[in-house]
């Protein structure tokens, strides 16, 4: 199975902060790579899909990069709405798609 | 837009068979995977497998030999039954849409989920 590792596990910030999560694959997923928001007692919510593709509706602030291992979601300038568990999933074909283990953005 | 709606009871038996059902409103289910995903309070996300409209399946090899799924495109409804739960299947089970491709599934939109608990 291929692992995603999330750094860091828990991540303090304040209002307007640069946020940056790092999800790491122990194998080469080339782009298939999807982040998601779960505020607490709530479904996850898709932000980004294929790496770096924007989610509709998502705001501009939220971006995704990398390929390959290694993955970074960006919050440019941090909202009191965005505190929340951040996970990663990847769905590379004929693969057990797995999730990462949470990022957890708490207020500092 | 397309809504989900997970539905069934929320407390088994140990042993039993837990079956949850997930109803799609907003759109038609054809042409679309339907994955069911499970998370233990407190914990992170396991993918538990998937379904089409055609009634073909994938599951997680873990939970391979327990699981069934099924579709009812009639009523724009997927289900999953789980055999001979235990204390370890107590989770939030979650119905979830996936992509009209067989490569790969990312997921939106998502159920509101439903907590299901495992007591004699």
């Amino acid at each position: 199975d291929i692992q995603l590792t999330q750094s860091p596990s828990t991540l303090s910030a304040s209002v307007g902060d640069r946020v940056t999560i790092t999800c790491r694959a122990s194998q080469r997923i080339s782009s298939w790579l999807a982040w998601y928001q779960q505020k607490p007692g709530k479904a996850p919510k898709l932000l980004i899909y294929d790496a770096s593709s924007l989610e509709s509706g998502v705001p501009s602030r939220f971006s995704g990069s990398g390929s390959g291992t290694e993955f970074t979601l960006t919050i440019s300038s941090l909202q009191p709405d965005d505190f929340a568990t951040y996970y990663c999933q990847h769905y590379k074909s004929y693969s057990l798609w797995t999730f990462g283990q949470g990022t957890k953005v708490e207020i500092k | 837009q397309v809504q989900l709606q997970e539905s069934g009871p929320g407390l088994v038996k140990p042993s039993e068979t837990l079956s949850l059902t997930c109803t799609v409103s907003g759109g038609s289910i054809s042409r679309y995977y339907w994955s069911w995903i499970r998370q233990p309070a407190g914990k992170g996300l396991e993918w538990i497998g998937r379904i089409y409209t055609t009634g073909s399946t994938n599951y997680n090899p873990s939970l391979k030999s327990r699981v069934t799924m099924s579709v009812d495109t009639s009523k724009n409804q997927f289900s999953l039954k789980l055999r001979s739960v235990t204390a370890a299947d107590m989770a939030v089970y979650y119905c979830a849409r996936g992509s009209s491709s067989p490569i790969g599934d990312y997921f939106h939109p998502w159920g509101q989920g439903t907590l299901v608990t495992v007591s004699s």
